[in-house]
């Protein structure tokens, strides 16, 4: 059964800093694998998707990389800023089975 | 504006009072699902929806219905609602389905307390 890891699972950085979030998974065959954010008391907000083909992916001061062979995702966040502070979670796509999340990472960025 | 919208946003009943949680999407998607968040459990899936009239367990089912007689409503029904069912509700919806490469789109949530 598939299982999703996310350390640390709170992580406090002052403003300008650059950080990597870090997902782990037990089963290599994916179908792909998202990162979303969530801010308290609300949904989630898909913020990259890669798919098992690709290496990584960006948006803006963003990029995810995956590692399928080593069960590894990163998501590297570039010169963070207060708004960035939010839960990130990532979620695991094995195909016809449900999603599996993982606890998510709790990113303070101090100003 | 492409949204997926859960009503109501907040609900507090009684253990057995019947009650429904709405979903609705603007976006045409075909796959719909609900999950339940619970603080140091993550998030786990309750039941989805591959298209209209076809509907599929998750991997906490149990004590929950739905149904999909349309593409755009995916309704979350708690029959006799019980204190575990205490948690914060979230509907989702996709273009494709679980074997695409499509983004999930999440409601903002509905907390729920059984009382």
């Amino acid at each position: 059964k598939q299982e999703v890891t996310q350390i640390p699972a709170a992580l406090s950085v002052p403003e300008g800093e650059n950080l990597v979030l870090n997902c782990s998974f037990t089963d290599s065959a994916i179908y792909n694998l998202q990162w979303f954010r969530q801010d308290p008391g609300k949904g989630l907000t898909s913020l990259l998707l890669i798919q098992s083909s690709q290496r990584e992916q960006t948006s803006g001061r963003l990029n995810a990389s995956l590692d399928k062979s080593s069960g590894r995702s990163t998501l590297y966040i570039a010169a963070s800023q207060p708004g960035d502070s939010a839960t990130y979670l990532c979620a695991v796509n094995s195909g016809n089975t449900p999603l599996v999340f993982g606890k998510g990472t709790r990113l303070s960025v101090i100003a | 504006e492409a949204q997926v919208t859960q009503n109501p946003r907040y609900l507090i009943t009684v253990t057995g009072k019947k009650l429904t949680v709405t979903c609705s999407q603007n976006m045409n998607h075909e796959y719909m699902s609900w999950y339940r968040q619970d603080p140091g459990l993550g998030l786990r899936q309750i039941y989805y929806s591959m298209n209209v009239e076809v509907t599929d367990k998750g991997d906490v089912p149990e004590g929950y219905k739905v149904s999909r007689k349309e593409k755009r409503n995916f309704p979350l029904i708690l029959e006799s609602p019980s204190p575990n069912q205490t948690s914060l509700y979230f509907c989702a919806s996709s273009p494709g389905t679980q074997t695409t490469n499509e983004k999930l789109f999440f409601g903002s949530g509905t907390q729920l307390s059984v009382l």
